[in-house]
């Protein structure tokens, strides 16, 4: 069983059209991370959000945290070819006196003219 | 600043194998954390090193082993290669490796094993 669920797990969508990808969890989270990947490369972070009910704005991307710091959406408006690949949300997990980072099981997006 | 530096890109190998990955991080980083990438398990978590001391460990077997250099610079390696473990090895690197602490990924190495 994951512990951070992302769905859709795929979406395929044309240019202009908006779209919102979930993160879930049972679990707390003291932070989430969204990270994007591109094909052939790393993920790359596009926003940490840390406040239970925060909103931050990259651009045409709006990232949430909710409420009870167990879930996150991300929405695109008027998405762009640019926007296609993996995103991911993550967040941290403390084993013993260690802390990971665990990502969630990822949202494919592919975006076509 | 250069990014983090995987090598080799790409790898195949042939089962019962050994193969070491190298990860050098973004200087001034300390921590270097290692991911196994596959379309069915997503991103696991493989272990994390910070200032050449094992600190975190995922659920994985013995085979995969790593270590950290003085520089700070890190190989993973696998041994007894089996098929599942063909995969996007991932390695990030982060200042001090904290909880919600910004990752830089590298472009990872594709490992293939027949």
């Amino acid at each position: 069983t994951q512990l951070l669920e992302q769905s859709p797990q795929f979406l395929s969508i044309q240019e202009g059209e908006n779209l919102t990808v979930y993160c879930n969890s049972s679990s707390v989270f003291s932070s989430l991370q969204w990270y994007r990947q591109e094909p052939g490369e790393g993920p790359v972070l596009l926003v940490t959000v840390v406040t239970g009910g925060e909103v931050k704005k990259l651009k045409r991307l709006t990232f949430q945290f909710g409420d009870a710091r167990k879930d996150s959406s991300l929405h695109i408006t008027a998405a762009q070819t640019g926007d296609t690949g993996l995103y991911l949300c993550a967040g941290p997990r403390r084993t013993g006196t260690a802390s990971k980072l665990t990502f969630g099981t990822g949202t494919r997006l592919q975006v076509t003219l | 600043k250069a990014g983090v530096t995987q090598t080799p890109r790409y790898l195949i190998k042939t089962r019962g194998q050994q193969v070491t990955l190298s990860c050098s991080p973004i200087s001034g980083h300390r921590s270097v954390s290692w991911y196994q990438q596959t379309p069915g398990q997503g991103l696991q978590f493989l272990f994390e090193y910070f200032s050449e001391t094992q600190r975190n460990k995922g659920n994985f077997p013995g085979r995969f082993s790593g270590r950290q250099f003085s520089n700070s610079r890190s190989e993973m390696n696998v041994s007894t290669l089996e098929l599942g473990d063909s995969a996007l090895y991932l390695c990030a690197s982060s200042l001090a490796g904290t909880s919600g602490e910004k990752l830089f990924f590298g472009s990872g190495t594709q490992l293939s094993v027949l």
